[in-house]
């Protein structure tokens, strides 16, 4: 079965720092990839997704992730963090035959002033 | 934009309760779900539908039940709420291979 990991579950970054979050999937075949942000008492946003092609992917908010078969991950950056990115982030994986979304147990990020 | 609509931010009900959340999305999409998500756990897959009438089982299905008499509506239902189904609900839609969820504000609910 298709699982994902978040090994972090709080980060703190400085305000103007990078950030990178880990995600690490298991599954087969090349599956669908997503992250999502969820500020709280809020739903959650779509940031990127990745499908095939290119694996750098763009997203909204200046966020990207790479895709990296061979160590099956799919880390989330961003050069310089804005206090507005405090939230949780949630790595997501999906096969391609199906619809299902199978969801990492989140990170949260801090940023300090 | 499409927009998931979820009746209720926050409910509270007691014990023994039925208790029915609703979703409404606005796009015409195929596939609905329902995730709870708890600190430390993420989110998990309580039901999903791929067609109005259609539903299956997802990863926590025991103690809820749905309904998706329409195609836009995706109802919940606690058929006998109890305090360890406390939790934050979240409805979800989707439409064709390739493209993310698109997610509701959420429902907290808290069984007392």
């Amino acid at each position: 079965a298709q699982s994902v990991t978040q090994p972090d579950i709080h980060i703190t970054v400085s305000e103007g720092a990078s950030l990178e979050l880990r995600c690490n999937y298991s599954y087969g075949a090349t599956p669908y990839l997503f992250w999502y942000v969820q500020s709280p008492g809020q739903g959650l946003q779509l940031l990127l997704k990745y499908f095939s092609g290119d694996t750098l992917v763009q997203g909204i908010k200046g966020f990207e992730a790479e895709f990296k078969r061979s160590q099956s991950s799919f880390n989330l950056r961003k050069p310089s963090v804005h206090w507005s990115d405090a939230a949780e982030y949630f790595c997501a994986v999906r096969n391609t035959g199906f619809q299902k979304l199978v969801f990492g147990t989140g990170t949260r990020l801090l940023v300090s002033p | 934009d499409v927009k998931v609509t979820q009746s209720s931010r926050y409910l509270v009900k007691r014990t023994g309760e039925k208790v029915f959340l609703e979703c409404v999305q606005d796009m015409d999409h195929e596939n609905m779900f329902w995730y709870r998500q708890d600190p430390g756990l993420g989110l998990r897959l309580i039901y999903f539908s791929y067609d109005v009438k259609m539903k299956e089982k997802g990863d926590i299905p025991e103690g809820y039940s749905v309904s998706r008499e329409k195609k836009e509506r995706f109802s919940l239902i606690l058929e006998s709420a109890s305090t360890n189904q406390t939790s934050m609900y979240l409805c979800a839609s989707s439409s064709g291979t390739g493209y993310g969820y698109t997610f509701g504000s959420g429902t907290r609910l808290t069984v007392v």
